[in-house]
């Protein structure tokens, strides 16, 4: 049972670049999530989705972009990355606020 | 806004002893908080959820306590082991909205020496 796999777990990214982080879920879970964790703070939410079709912005969506086209796969965009989007990013999904987070992409932008 | 806060930001114990991680929030009309742990390098794995209308609840040496109308959680670890050693996150659903949208707090940060 893999439950949320993460890919890459490690990136460097010029300044000016595009990438996407993928994510994907084997356990059907309707509910997925995009955070940030920047050293020392908590997780902040960038974009959730409660569905396939059905996307939503976070708390910091500003400079991503997501889409979800199937139940399992909760790609995260990063268009003109920027170096204040060096950070640690964490995929979930959650069923009945039972949450399966995935192990992260540390990403730097250089 | 919901604001979560945790004290300490980091906690070093010797093994054996029992000790106490505090969360506090802004906005009590919450739906439920959980306990998660984080691993270096790693994912968050959940420890513990608390019902808004629940008091505390307990898995094996970890009891997590709930007092929605101060705004205060806590987690309660008995006989720290050096495996307990990981980074410690309460996170709130909001009342309305979206429930399943967390809230984290910054994590106290735990190190049980041998």
């Amino acid at each position: 049972n893999a439950g949320v796999t993460q890919t890459p777990k490690f990136h460097i990214l010029k300044i000016g670049q595009s990438m996407t982080l993928q994510c994907t879920q084997d356990m059907n879970h309707n509910y997925m999530y995009w955070y940030r964790q920047d050293p020392g703070m908590g997780l902040k939410l960038i974009y959730y989705s409660v569905g396939a079709g059905i996307t939503d912005k976070g708390e910091v969506p500003n400079g991503y972009n997501v889409s979800r086209s199937t139940t399992e796969d909760f790609p995260l965009r990063l268009e003109l990355a920027a170096p204040s989007q060096t950070s640690v990013y964490f995929c979930a999904s959650a069923e009945n606020y039972g949450y399966t987070f995935g192990s992260g992409t540390r990403l730097t932008v250089v | 806004k919901q604001e979560v806060t945790q004290i300490p930001a980091a906690l070093s114990v010797p093994e054996g002893e029992n000790l106490v991680l505090n969360c506090s929030f802004t906005d009590s009309a919450i739906y439920n908080l959980q306990w998660f742990r984080q691993d270096p390098g790693k994912g968050l794995t959940s420890l513990l959820l608390i019902q808004s209308s629940q008091r505390e609840q307990t898995s094996g040496r970890l009891n997590a306590s709930l007092d929605k109308s101060s705004g205060r959680s806590t987690l309660y670890i008995a006989a720290s082991q050096p495996g307990d050693s990981a980074t410690y996150l309460c996170a709130v659903s909001p009342l309305t909205g979206t429930a399943s949208k967390l809230t984290f707090g910054t994590g106290t940060r735990l190190q049980v020496t041998l």
